[in-house]
């Protein structure tokens, strides 16, 4: 099947520094890939689209500007929470579509101190 | 809008026992209903999905999910749990022709000797 990789899978930053998540679809094109968050016992909510070439389209209530979401390139989209706080730390899951299957990456998990 | 509610967010199980995980969702379309399982430090996989045809989708390890249109369920069944299926259980659903997944929050099987 196809894989979605994500880079880091753990970060631990300082409150007030930026910091960039990489999801990489290794053996697939991906046009569109999906940025999610994921609280302790709640479930995957949907932050953004990531479109290939153009801008992302997020969710209601997510802060364009804290989290700024790029993809580049047809195997590579990036998200990078900016000036992180205590309040960001959470798990982070990308996914794309492959023939029709929504594939996920391990998720990043991002600890603000 | 579509929700989805898994009403237990643990289910505990000796193994060989059945086991059923409850799915529930709302929506005022028509919409297609996917099961993922998230192993330990994995990423999200999908286990079956529901997109048209015969109510009652099985997976290649033994679960099985049936639609169920008027009670708006789509629980996942097996009937003898091994140790190895010990994970978090999602169910998720889109409108159709869409690819933005809808969670619920989950449920952690725990299977025990």
């Amino acid at each position: 099947g196809a894989v979605v990789s994500q880079h880091p899978s753990w970060v631990i930053c300082k409150s007030g520094t930026s910091v960039k998540i990489e999801c990489r679809s290794l053996d697939f094109q991906a046009t569109t890939m999906f940025w999610y968050r994921q609280f302790p016992k709640q479930s995957l909510m949907l932050m953004a689209t990531s479109n290939e070439g153009s801008k992302a389209t997020y969710e209601q209530g997510v802060e364009k500007d804290k989290f700024l979401i790029n993809h580049a390139s047809l195997t590579l989209s990036t998200l990078t929470v900016t000036s992180a706080h205590p309040e960001d730390s959470s798990f982070y899951i990308c996914s794309a579509y492959f023939t029709g299957e929504l594939f996920f990456g391990e998720g990043s998990r991002l600890t603000v101190l | 809008a579509q929700s989805v509610t898994q009403l237990d967010s643990q289910v505990p199980v000796f193994e060989e026992a059945p086991v059923e995980l409850r799915c529930n969702y709302s929506s005022s379309v028509s919409v297609y209903l996917f099961w993922y399982v998230q192993y330990p430090n994995q990423g999200l996989q999908l286990l079956l999905k529901y997109l048209s045809g015969s109510t009652l989708v099985e997976s290649i390890n033994g679960f099985e999910a049936e639609f169920n249109k008027s009670q708006t369920s789509f629980h996942l069944r097996k009937p003898s749990v091994h140790i190895s299926d010990t994970a978090e259980y999602f169910c998720a659903v889109s409108e159709i022709g869409f690819q933005k997944l809808v969670f619920g929050t989950g449920t952690r099987l725990l299977v025990s000797p």
